[in-house]
């Protein structure tokens, strides 16, 4: 596609419910990234793929996180078990390279999906 | 560990004004800076680039320059608009092998007519 397409935009999960959020990163891009943006603050990594690869997970707050990018285009974050403090917008950005790339590899961002836990 | 640091916001200014942003950054070897851009409802958009000391990012009349010697790449513009009015934020990665980018925390921009 034109751009990077997240969905839902919008979602409100009671305490303790699951929850998916999807990205649609730009057709081709090797990189994927999830970041996690609270508010007033800036982005923080969560997780980056290169293509179906996870190669970092550092970012991930706790085990209740998983992503996934199984045929490398469309990747999942799931959330176990919702908390308040993960109420949060989170981010998906892709690019053309992988990250060993060496030249100032620009990110492409998605709108986000704002997450409100009750 | 990489990071970075930029003046607390809200910045509130008329419109025609000049704008300084303030960004310094901590990072090992020669990262690429980045000042990224949020209108609202959006999400983050490049707004301009450099890779290597000295060199100047520019991009809709904004400008800044990578300082390493003072390890800073502050952004500016000589006359803001209302369309200017967003969250801006500096950001870096570290060249040379696997390396995330790593955000500011964001400065706000009202610019009032």
């Amino acid at each position: 596609g034109a751009g990077v397409s997240q969905s839902p935009r919008y979602k409100v999960a009671k305490r303790g419910q699951d929850v998916a959020l999807r990205c649609d990163p730009i057709s081709g891009h090797v990189s994927l990234f999830w970041y996690q943006q609270a508010l007033g603050q800036g982005p923080e990594f969560l997780t980056y793929f290169q293509n179906e690869a996870q190669l970092d997970k550092s970012g991930l707050p706790s085990d209740r996180f998983f992503a996934e990018r199984p045929e490398g285009s469309v990747s999942t974050l799931k959330i176990q078990r919702t908390q308040q403090e993960d109420s949060a917008v989170y981010l998906c950005a892709s690019s053309l390279r992988g990250m060993d790339f060496s030249g100032a590899n620009v990110l492409t961002f998605g709108a986000g999906s704002r997450l409100t836990v009750l | 560990g990489n990071s970075v640091t930029q003046m607390e916001g809200p910045v509130t200014l008329s419109e025609e004004a000049f704008l300084t942003i303030n960004c310094t950054y901590t990072a090992t070897g020669y990262p690429s800076l980045f000042w990224y851009v949020q209108y609202p409802g959006e999400g983050l958009q490049l707004l301009l680039k450099a890779t290597k000391a000295d060199d100047k990012g520019s991009n809709k009349g904004f400008e800044a320059t990578y300082r390493k010697e003072t390890t800073s790449f502050h952004l500016e513009k000589g006359s803001v608009q209302v369309s200017d009015s967003a969250v801006y934020f500096c950001a870096l990665r570290n060249g040379g092998g696997y390396q995330k980018v790593t955000f500011g925390t964001g400065t706000k921009l009202q610019v009032i007519p």
